[in-house]
């Protein structure tokens, strides 16, 4: 029983290309995250909903785009990959009443 | 100031000696910190979370949080090699569950 999982976990692609990864957790968690972390391990906070609602919104390009169809699903689409984009790209949910965050197992995006 | 810091390390200690994790933060952190253990190639996992001044014990990880100094440590008695990992310090950052992360601790725990 994977309590926040993300597709794909691996996931190859050209510069320019469009891709998407999916996350989904079954932890009843009101609020999800994503977050990178790039090649020197440091983890980042890039966007969090709650509830289906956006409410942090780091300093990220316009060609990252997440979408929350409901509050156990959160997907992330990237326009026009960049070389810099290569990292690992980790899915995380909450709790309302409890900050601790648990994490999926994380997608590697290498750009070429 | 970074909002969170730590050592990158590597701290290296032999097994079953106390391995000793350290973590300081500036004032726009508030008051709530985790310490997630991270495998290489492996998603981080939550250890502790520790809220308020003084020490937390849980099996063989101490969290201490010294609100005066603004710092936060981990302590892992018996120290295995499979502690070896590293260790990130998160503290809880304006509203909304916004966690900052340190840069990570590399733990290298030899036989």
């Amino acid at each position: 029983d994977t309590a926040v999982s993300q597709t794909p976990k691996y996931l190859v692609t050209q510069m320019g290309n469009d891709k998407s990864i999916k996350c989904e957790q079954n932890l009843g968690h009101d609020t999800m995250y994503w977050y990178k972390q790039d090649s020197k391990k440091f983890l980042k906070i890039m966007f969090s909903y709650n509830n289906k609602e956006l409410i942090i919104n780091e300093t990220v390009p316009n060609r990252f785009s997440p979408k929350s169809p409901d509050k156990a699903h959160l997907n992330l689409h990237i326009n026009s990959l960049e070389l810099g984009d290569s990292a690992v790209y980790f899915c995380a949910s909450s709790s309302k009443d409890r900050a601790e965050a648990f994490f999926g197992q994380g997608t590697r995006l290498t750009v070429v | 100031q970074k909002e969170v810091e730590q050592n990158s390390g590597p701290l290296s200690v032999p097994e079953g000696a106390i391995a000793s994790l350290n973590c300081t933060y500036s004032d726009r952190v508030s008051q709530s910190f985790f310490w997630y253990r991270q495998y290489s190639g492996k998603s981080p996992e939550l250890i502790m979370s520790i809220y308020s001044n003084g020490d937390k014990e849980d099996g063989r990880f101490t969290a201490q949080l010294n609100k005066a100094s603004q710092y936060v440590s981990l302590l892992i008695r018996d120290s295995q090699p499979s502690d070896s990992a590293t260790y990130l310090c998160a503290a809880l950052s304006g509203g909304y569950n916004k966690l900052i992360f340190g840069a990570g601790t590399r733990l290298a725990v030899h036989p």
